[in-house]
This record gives C-alpha cells, structure tokens and sequence, in this order.
C-alpha cells in the first residue's frame, strides 16, 4: 500500500521556465511534508518542508503548496536551473512518526 | 561540519554471508533512522533509534536483519544469511530531535549487492 505517490516518473524542462513536482497521501494524519532532492551516488538531501498547518512555504527558488483536501503537494522551482537536475522525493510522516517517502520524480532542466 | 558517514560505501557479498553496514550521524543527533532503497524505488524505513534505544523496528523485512546503536552514537546493521533481495542500497539518517518533525540527515548510503 503506497502511502505517498509520485506518478510521474520523470520531468524534462527548459532552464529559465517553471517546474512542477507533485506528490498524492493517502493517510490522512500526515501531517508534516518535505521535499529532498538526490543525486546519483549521494544521499537524499532535504529542500523544505510544509506542516499541515500551512498551505504554502517558500525559500527562494523553492515553494512547496500543500492541499489537505485534496491530499495533494507540489514542489515549485522557478527559475530552473539545470543543477537542479535530480532525483526529487516526496515524504510525509503522522504525529512525528517516521517519514514514509514516494518513489521519486527524475527532474531533467535542458538549456 | 561533518555529515552522516557510512561504510563500506560498497560492500559485494556471496549469498548466505553476513554483512555489517555502519554508520556515524552527525555529532549530537538524538535520532537515527535506517532506511532501503531498491532500484528505482523511494527509501523504505527499516529501524528507529532514540538514543540507544530502538524505539521501532516494524520496517525489518525478516530475523535476518538487525540494527543496534549499544552507546546512543555509531549504529550497525547486521544482516545475516544474505539473500539476493536484500541488494539495495541502505541509507543512515539522523536529526538532532527526537521527533519527527524535523528533517532527517542522510549519508550516501552503502550500495550492497549480493551474488
């Protein structure tokens, strides 16, 4: 039973333009979010995070929008740039349980 | 300053043999986490420690495997008998508290194939 789901498996954008990562819960207690990101041969490394609280945090190119209703999470970068080419995970946890991740989106940013 | 260290960052084993992964979290981190990545797949929580203590063990896939952290700093998974499925690769994570509501800190995982 996969708890957090990302169904695309791979996103290619134009460096200078928008991406859009998202993500689908099915549980719902969770109710602290985060984003990482991954390089090959790396460890997943953290980007931001959201609690249930909110429905929108921002750290410079990076904004994570959270909808409760509708168990969905997105993961805006803009401008992309193409060091931002990588593997993104979605994670969320329940009452400061462990983190249960979803199965990646491959971020490709072009020239 | 340093990060979560594992070693070996590779380790190849013939099937039946037993491995032992280590990892070193950050100085001062309450929280140890070990994680399994298989191929294509997100991380999957194997083992929970606060402290020296092992607050949650329910992601073990079998007997086969066990972790401890005996002095609340360095942890060990141990997996014993070593089948074809475990070849993954098992990521350390520790976070300063002992909740889970902050991030977690990774290292780069150690990449076991077993033949």
């Amino acid at each position: 039973d996969q708890q957090v789901k990302q169904n695309s498996p791979s996103l290619s954008v134009q460096e200078g333009r928008i991406s859009i990562l998202n993500c689908d819960y099915t549980n719902s207690m969770f109710d602290y979010f985060l984003w990482y990101k991954k390089y090959p041969a790396e460890g997943p490394t953290f980007l931001i995070s959201i609690s249930s609280i909110k429905d929108k945090n921002e750290d410079g190119r990076f904004t994570v929008f959270l909808n409760k209703s509708a168990k969905h999470l997105s993961l805006h970068i803009v401008p992309s740039q193409p060091g931002d080419s990588a593997v993104y995970f979605c994670a969320a946890s329940a009452n400061t349980d462990k983190l249960i991740f979803g199965t990646g989106t491959r971020l490709q940013v072009f020239p | 300053g340093a990060g979560v260290s594992q070693s070996p960052r590779y380790k190849v084993a013939k099937r039946g043999q037993d491995v032992a992964l280590r990892c070193d979290p950050i100085s001062g981190h309450v929280s140890l986490f070990w994680y399994q990545q298989a191929l294509g797949q997100g991380p999957e929580f194997l083992t929970y420690f606060q402290n020296e203590a092992q607050l949650d063990k329910s992601g073990l896939p079998s007997d086969r495997f066990f972790a401890e952290r005996p002095e609340g700093s360095v942890s060990t998974l141990k997996i014993q008998r070593t089948q074809q499925e475990d070849s993954a690769v098992y990521l350390c994570a520790s976070s300063p508290s002992g909740t889970g509501d902050s991030p977690l800190h990774f290292g780069n995982g150690t990449r076991l194939t077993v033949t």
